[in-house]
């Protein structure tokens, strides 16, 4: 098991680019999950998916932001047109299901947006 | 709406003493679970401890155990005989069954100091 991982771990782009990134999830997990992570504030949610199907998008999940995990394995998160307000940790989980479990994360990517 | 809310943004405790961290809830849900999560300097998240809410008794996981005060929304977490190694950002976090989603509070530093 080598846990979740996410790739990549830094990014640093001009504003008006658009950025993607990528999250594998523990093998066995059928359940993934994208945090944002501002400084000095705890995660915040913004989508899951069960398989390959999303079932739940926070708010905060605007139209230049959308996530895909096509074969229900790996998950991206693109962000089109960056803002300086999108530069943040962004996060991943994973879970097994049905039992509410415990998610475990990723190490994070770092986004800067210049 | 789900709140957590943590209001020690810092704690400092001795190497090798206890310390308690605070964290109360809000949720109208019956069904939901909490926990802490570690996030040291620089690495990924990780679970330190769990509590379902229908159970009573409080969890424990080696150093580190809870005291979940469910009728006061409250839920501690106390470290003892603390680490050198303990010194991070403690998050607490609630999820409702069936939402899956993660809420967490904004934090709280925790330095050890030898």
């Amino acid at each position: 098991d080598t846990g979740v991982s996410q790739d990549p771990r830094h990014k640093i782009t001009k504003r008006g680019q658009n950025v993607t990134f990528r999250c594998d999830p523990i093998s066995e997990h059928n359940r993934l999950y994208w945090y944002r992570q501002t400084l000095g504030q705890g995660p915040e949610f913004l989508t899951y998916f069960q398989n390959e199907a999303q079932l739940e998008k926070s708010r905060l999940l605007s139209d230049r932001f959308s996530a895909e995990r096509p074969k229900g394995s790996f998950s991206t998160l693109e962000i089109q047109r960056t803002e300086q307000g999108d530069s943040a940790m962004y996060l991943c989980a994973s879970s097994f299901s049905p039992s509410t479990d415990t998610q475990y994360f990723g190490p994070g990517t770092r986004l800067t947006v210049l | 709406a789900q709140t957590v809310t943590q209001s020690q943004p810092e704690m400092s405790v001795q190497e090798a003493e206890t310390v308690t961290l605070s964290c109360t809830y809000d949720t109208s849900e019956s069904d939901y679970y909490l926990f802490w999560y570690k996030q040291p300097p620089s690495r990924q998240m990780i679970l330190v401890i769990r509590q379902e809410a229908y159970k009573q008794q409080n969890a424990t996981e080696n150093r580190f155990s809870v005291n979940f005060q469910k009728a006061a929304k409250s839920f501690s977490l106390k470290i003892s005989d603390s680490q050198l190694g303990d010194a991070a950002m403690y998050f607490c976090a609630l999820t409702q069954g069936g939402s899956e989603k993660l809420v967490f509070g904004k934090g709280t530093k925790l330095t050890v100091n030898p």
